[in-house]
């Protein structure tokens, strides 16, 4: 695709919901990154994938935080058991290869947990 | 470990002022440096870079970005600004490529006329 396509936009959540969070990366990009960038804050790094594996999650805040690429294209942030502190921005974003410097995002999925 | 520190967290300038957005970073190692920009309801886009080399980096839209190695800073500046500069301003560092960009908490830049 011509850019990085997140679905959906905003997602309300009652606490104790689970979610899932989509993330389509520019076709061929091998690289792809989540975030989370709460009210008023810089994003902060979930994860990473490099073609469908998981190479670093060491920034996903809990156990209730998963992440897969399957097929190295699209990924699917999922969070289980939402609850209120979850409520953020997810900002997904891909590089075209690994020794590729430029990361390209996506507008971000304004998850909200009542 | 790589940390960004963005001193300020609103800058208010009128049309046609000047500005500059600091940026300071800490680091054990040689990183890259980015400035993202954020307009309202859309994603980061990228401003500009330094990777290697001269340590003035400019924008296609008049910002500048000097690395300054001895102070660990990056800030951003332009000369005279626009009522479409209006938005939030992200530096952010990266230790190598295929790495995580680590971000500060970003600066709110409004211009008004």
């Amino acid at each position: 695709g011509a850019g990085v396509s997140q679905s959906p936009r905003y997602k309300v959540a009652k606490r104790g919901q689970d979610v899932a969070l989509r993330c389509d990366p520019i076709s061929g990009h091998v690289s792809l990154f989540w975030y989370q960038q709460a009210l008023g804050q810089g994003p902060e790094f979930l994860t990473y994938f490099q073609n469908e594996a998981q190479l670093d999650k060491s920034g996903l805040p809990s156990d209730r935080f998963f992440a897969e690429r399957p097929e190295g294209s699209v990924s699917t942030l999922k969070i289980q058991r939402t609850q209120q502190e979850d409520s953020a921005v997810y900002l997904c974003a891909s590089s075209r290869n690994v020794g590729n410097t430029e990361a390209f995002f996506g507008q971000g999925t304004r998850l909200t947990v009542v | 470990a790589q940390s960004v520190t963005q001193l300020d967290s609103q800058v208010p300038v009128f049309e046609e002022a000047p500005v500059e957005l600091r940026c300071n970073y800490s680091s054990s190692v040689s990183v890259y440096l980015f400035w993202y920009v954020q307009y309202p309801n859309q994603g980061l886009q990228l401003l500009l870079k330094y990777l290697s080399g001269s340590t003035l980096v400019e924008s296609i839209n008049g910002f500048e970005a000097e690395f300054n190695k001895s102070q660990t800073s990056f800030h951003l500046r332009k000369p005279s600004v626009h009522i479409s500069d209006t938005a939030e301003y992200f530096c952010a560092v990266r230790r190598q490529a295929g790495t995580a960009l680590i971000f500060g908490k970003g600066t709110t830049l409004s211009v008004s006329s």
